[in-house]
């Protein structure tokens, strides 16, 4: 079974500070690794993924992950927050291996970037 | 490009009726997924097709069902709809199935029993 942990439900980070989300999976063969951004009333939208390859994936916005197998481990990060990032952010994993279609989500973690 | 087009976006349905939901993909996207959120459950999900097919299942009772026409459009259908049921429902597009093809989502139906 593969499953998503976001430790926090929320984050709050003072505006041009750096950011962190942090997400941990749990997969039994090789992950496919994603994130999504929920603004309120709106359905979710595709920041990137972790496929394979460079450890460190750019995405939309200026965020960027960063993928870590031994930590099983794929923290959302962006270096200078912007108000207008606060939102529900939700990491996602397929499993390769298992042949899964289905993406498994977190609970979610609510930023809020204070001005 | 035109996104991935949910319709209705609200409504309000009665403990026992049923409700049919329905999703446009992207054009030329040949997967659409079905996902319910909800505060205490979060992202659940429901199903996927692809080519008309139903590929994977999710843990929800028969009365939730769905299906997809030749022309990758899909519909969900909730019968006897229970309190429970009351959800934003989400439909996510992807170009292939499966694997490392990103879903895109719509906007949703938000679904409201009373």
């Amino acid at each position: 079974a593969q499953s998503v942990a976001q430790p926090e439900d929320q984050v709050n980070v003072a505006e041009g500070n750096p950011l962190t989300v942090k997400c941990t999976y749990s997969v039994s063969g090789n992950p496919y690794l994603f994130w999504y951004v929920q603004y309120p009333n709106r359905g979710l939208q595709f920041l990137l993924k972790y496929i394979t390859g460079d450890n460190l994936v750019k995405g939309s916005y200026g965020f960027e992950a960063e993928f870590n197998k031994s930590q099983t481990s794929f923290h959302l990060k962006k270096p200078s927050a912007l108000v207008s990032d606060s939102a529900l952010y939700f990491c996602a994993v397929r499993d390769e291996g298992a042949g899964s279609y289905q993406l498994t989500f977190g609970k979610g973690t609510k930023l809020s970037v204070i001005p | 490009k035109a996104g991935v087009t949910q319709t209705p976006r609200y409504l309000i349905k009665t403990r026992g009726q049923q409700v049919t939901l329905s999703c446009s993909p992207i054009s030329g996207h040949r997967s659409v997924s079905w996902y319910q959120q909800t505060p205490g459950q979060g992202l659940q999900f429901l199903f996927e097709y692809f080519s008309e097919t139903q590929r994977n299942k999710g843990n929800f009772p028969g009365r939730f069902s769905g299906r997809q026409f030749s022309n990758s459009r899909s519909e969900m259908n909730v019968s006897t709809l229970e309190l429970g049921d009351s959800a934003l429902y989400l439909c996510a597009s992807s170009l292939l199935t499966g694997g490392a093809s990103e879903a895109f989502f719509g906007q949703g139906t938000r679904l409201t029993v009373v």
